[in-house]
């Protein structure tokens, strides 16, 4: 497709499961972005690939998130053991550069019971 | 930790009325960024300003960057329903990658 792509786009689990959550960024994108969009709050920067390197993991909440990318393409963010304030809408974003603009897909909304 | 604030964070306004959002920081951005996003999608980009003073038009919405790079405005002329959606503003304090957003500004434009 033309455009990122996030999967799923709804995602509903318990509490203490595992989730994986995919990103298809924009063809011959080189820098990939998550962010995750709570309730009343502004959208939060997790991380930064360059490649299938993140040099910026700073926005990782604990250690129970982690990410990666390979093959310079797809993406995939796992949250382990999750808790209730998981619970968030987990979006994506490619860009040509680092320095260019960032292009979002429409998010997967994470549910935690 | 740079802080981006919106107001207001709710308006609701009737079809052909003016608006003004607004994004105010303490902190020094080298660009601001405006997006649109509607329910269940993501965010689309609407404009990048990078100098102070800076005036960009796209049809009938005209964004301003503050003289200072800390403060940036969002004006609608003769609003339409199909502006209706929640309007965000992000800064890059530098990094050229990290982008800070504000809660938004969630807009409702009434036929």
């Amino acid at each position: 497709g033309a455009g990122v792509s996030q999967s799923p786009s709804n995602k509903v689990t318990e509490k203490g499961k595992d989730v994986e959550l995919r990103c298809d960024p924009i063809s011959g994108h080189t820098a990939l972005y998550w962010y995750r969009q709570s309730l009343g709050q502004g959208l939060e920067f997790l991380i930064y690939f360059q490649g299938n390197s993140a040099p910026d993991k700073s926005g990782l909440p604990s250690d129970r998130f982690s990410a990666e990318r390979t093959g310079g393409s797809v993406s995939t963010l796992t949250i382990q053991r999750t808790q209730q304030e998981d619970s968030a809408v987990y979006l994506c974003a490619s860009s040509l550069l680092w320095n260019q603009p960032q292009h979002f897909g429409d998010g997967t909304r994470l549910s935690i019971l | 930790t740079q802080l981006l604030e919106q107001s207001p964070q709710f308006l609701s306004i009737q079809e052909g009325e003016n608006l003004t959002v607004y994004c105010n920081s303490s902190s020094v951005f080298s660009s601001l960024q405006w997006y649109r996003q509607e329910p269940g999608e993501g965010p689309v980009l609407l404009v990048t300003v990078v100098t102070g003073g800076e005036v960009k038009k796209l049809k009938r919405l005209t964004f301003q960057f503050g003289d200072a790079r800390k403060d940036s405005s969002l004006h609608i002329t003769a609003a339409q329903p199909g502006d209706t959606g929640l309007y965000l503003c992000a800064g890059d304090g530098g990094s050229n990658y990290k982008l800070t957003f504000g809660k938004g500004t969630l807009l409702t434009v009434n036929p």
